[in-house]
Parts: structure tokens; sequence; C-alpha cells
């Protein structure tokens, strides 16, 4: 079973730039999240989609910040304009509330933001 | 007060010895409690699941769950260098599948 993916694995933007994230979750998962990680935190979590609705946007800079899983399956994360603070790995989970281990999030390999 | 809680460590022990790894939590309505293991650039990968107070045990791995005390560890008997990571704690509540993280722990394992 193919896991979570993640694209770009890397990015370094300078600040005011925007800059677009790509997740496509494991197959068959309705629940997709886009976590933030700082350097030294645990991630923290942006934004919760279950299928293509929003379930928690409630930590996601919406001034800033945008995303969308437009037909239940991938989902993007958009940032505009960036800032220096922004600066972290970009973490996309997915999970089911089925199967052997229900509601396990599952991480890809993240997304690393440098904002100069 | 944070509403997950470890120490950032590092917890360093020697190869064998067994490392215990704790957690607190604020919320009483915490309903699932997970442990990932996050190496250096890399991604939280799944170690346990508890979900009822006790012991929970998988292979080398045992977690402890006390909903009265709100804490929850992990003990890593016959410790590897090979589990020197940051051990990161993860609560969600009834009827919510947000995880909540903690900062993590790092554990170093000296052969």
């Amino acid at each position: 079973e193919a896991g979570v993916a993640q694209s770009p694995r890397y990015k370094i933007i300078e600040k005011r730039q925007s800059v677009a994230f790509w997740c496509n979750p494991i197959s068959g998962h309705a629940t997709l999240y886009w976590y933030q990680q700082i350097l030294g935190q645990g991630p923290k979590l942006l934004i919760q989609f279950q299928n293509n609705g929003v379930v928690d946007d409630s930590q996601l800079p919406k001034d800033r910040f945008s995303a969308e899983r437009l037909k239940g399956v991938d989902s993007t994360l958009k940032i505009q304009p960036a800032k220096l603070e922004d600066s972290a790995v970009y973490l996309c989970a997915s999970s089911s509330p089925g199967g052997r281990t229900p509601n396990t999030q599952y991480f890809g390999p993240g997304t690393r933001l440098t904002v100069l | 007060q944070k509403e997950v809680e470890q120490n950032s460590g590092p917890l360093s022990v020697p190869e064998g010895a067994i490392a215990s790894l704790n957690c607190t939590y604020s919320d009483r309505v915490s309903q699932s409690f997970f442990w990932y293991r996050q190496y250096s650039g890399k991604s939280p990968e799944l170690i346990m699941s508890i979900y009822s107070n006790g012991d929970k045990e998988d292979g080398r791995f045992t977690a402890q769950l006390n909903k009265a005390s709100q804490y929850v560890s992990l003990l890593i008997r016959d410790s590897q260098p090979s589990d020197s990571a940051t051990y990161l704690c993860a609560v969600n509540r009834a009827g919510f599948q947000k995880l909540v993280f903690g900062t993590g722990t790092r554990l170093l394992v000296s052969p």
C-alpha cells in the first residue's frame, strides 16, 4: 500500500513570495490533515478535511494560508505572501475510520520550507 | 498550561537499558493517546496507541496510561542506538480526530 505522498520535498523562497504544497493521501483515506512543524516543536494542525469539506481550520492563518481538497482526494496548501516565521516543515497526514488501525494518522515525508 | 507536555530532554540511556518517556495532558476528556517516533529530518511514525487505563505491550515497547493522573508513558526495553530519535506524545478528544502533540522528548541511546 502506497503511503502519503507530498511534493516538493524542499522549497526555498524569499519573504512575500507565494508557495504551494501538494499532498496525495493513502488510497481510500477520507480524512486529510495539514500540519506545520517548526524546528524543536511538535506538529501543529493547520487544517483538517473530511472528504472535500473542512472540519477544522481554527489554527490556519487565513490572511495568508489557504488550502483546498476539491475532489476529496489530493490537496494543496498555499502560502501567500510568505513570512520569515513560516519557515517550517509542512506535514500532510491521512486517516480512515475503518481498517486495522481506525483513525490512526499516517504522515507523508513533509515539505521543508525556508523563507529568506 | 500546555495541552500536552513532555520533557524536551535529551534523555540519555546506555544500550540495553530501559528508556522511560513521560507525557502529561491537561484536557480530562482526552480519549486516545499516541506515541510517534521522529528521526531527524524525517516525518513522525506511529509507535503505539493506547485508549484504556493500564499497560499495552508491543515488542520492546510498553505504553502506560493513567487517566486519573492524566499521564501517559512509553517504556522502551533493551534500548538500541537505532532507538535514538524524538518521541512525540499526541492526544485527541472524544469525537474529534484532531491530534494535539507535545514538543517531543529527544532520546539518545549510547553504544
